[in-house]
């Protein structure tokens, strides 16, 4: 069974530029979790969707961040634009969403913005 | 708000020594408690979990004890091999896993 899959897995870009970061979670895995991790630290949520609904965002800073998942498959987190605090990997989990706990996390994308 | 507070940050043993690492967290509704472990690279994978009704729970080299009362939960690891030098994260979580707190992380060295 394939994991979750990230893409890309680094990205350089200067700041006030756009950037996208895709996810495609676990076959069948309702939940979705974008996640923030800073260098020697845990990861922070961002956003939480179940099926195409986002249902948990009080923490994605929606002023500069968005996120869908159009078709409650994969999805889309997007930057716009781009400050040099937001350099940092950007993970994303998902789990079955019934009655289940564990997260499988994807290997993440690296952002740095200069 | 809820935190999880997770001790040592970074912990060297030789190889073949235990090493244990601790946690403990603020809401009391928090009822699963999962450890990760995150190798260079690579996304966080899960290596054990513990819900709220279980006291101790074990996978080979591997324990997880819970004292709910306190509010902690501790991460046994036995027999330590140099494959197991890399960054462990405790969480926890409640309402169904859904709103999951993780520790700051401890990077744990095993040298030969």
């Amino acid at each position: 069974e394939a994991g979750v899959v990230q893409s890309p897995r680094y990205k350089i870009i200067e700041k006030k530029q756009p950037v996208a970061f895709w996810c495609n979670p676990i076959s069948g895995h309702n939940t979705l979790y974008w996640y923030l991790q800073n260098l020697g630290q845990g990861p922070e949520l961002l956003i939480r969707y179940e099926n195409e609904e986002a249902v948990d965002d009080s923490q994605l800073p929606k002023d500069r961040f968005s996120a869908e998942r159009l078709k409650g498959v994969d999805s889309t987190l997007k930057i716009q634009p781009a400050e040099l605090g937001d350099s940092a990997v950007y993970l994303c989990a998902s789990s079955s969403g019934v009655g289940t706990d564990t997260q499988y996390f994807g290997p993440g994308t690296r952002l740095t913005v200069l | 708000g809820e935190n999880v507070e997770q001790h040592p940050s970074t912990l060297s043993v030789q190889e073949g020594d235990s090493a244990v690492i601790k946690c403990t967290y603020s809401d009391s509704a928090s009822n699963y408690f999962p450890w990760y472990k995150q190798e260079l690279g690579k996304g966080p994978q899960l290596i054990i979990d513990i819900r709220s009704n279980v006291g101790e729970k074990k996978d080979q080299r591997i324990a997880v004890t819970l004292n709910k009362t306190a509010k902690h939960f501790s991460l046994h690891i036995t027999e330590t091999q140099p494959e197991d030098s890399a960054v462990y994260f405790c969480a926890a979580s409640s309402t169904g896993g859904f709103k999951t707190i993780f520790g700051a992380g401890t990077r744990l060295f095993v040298k030969a």
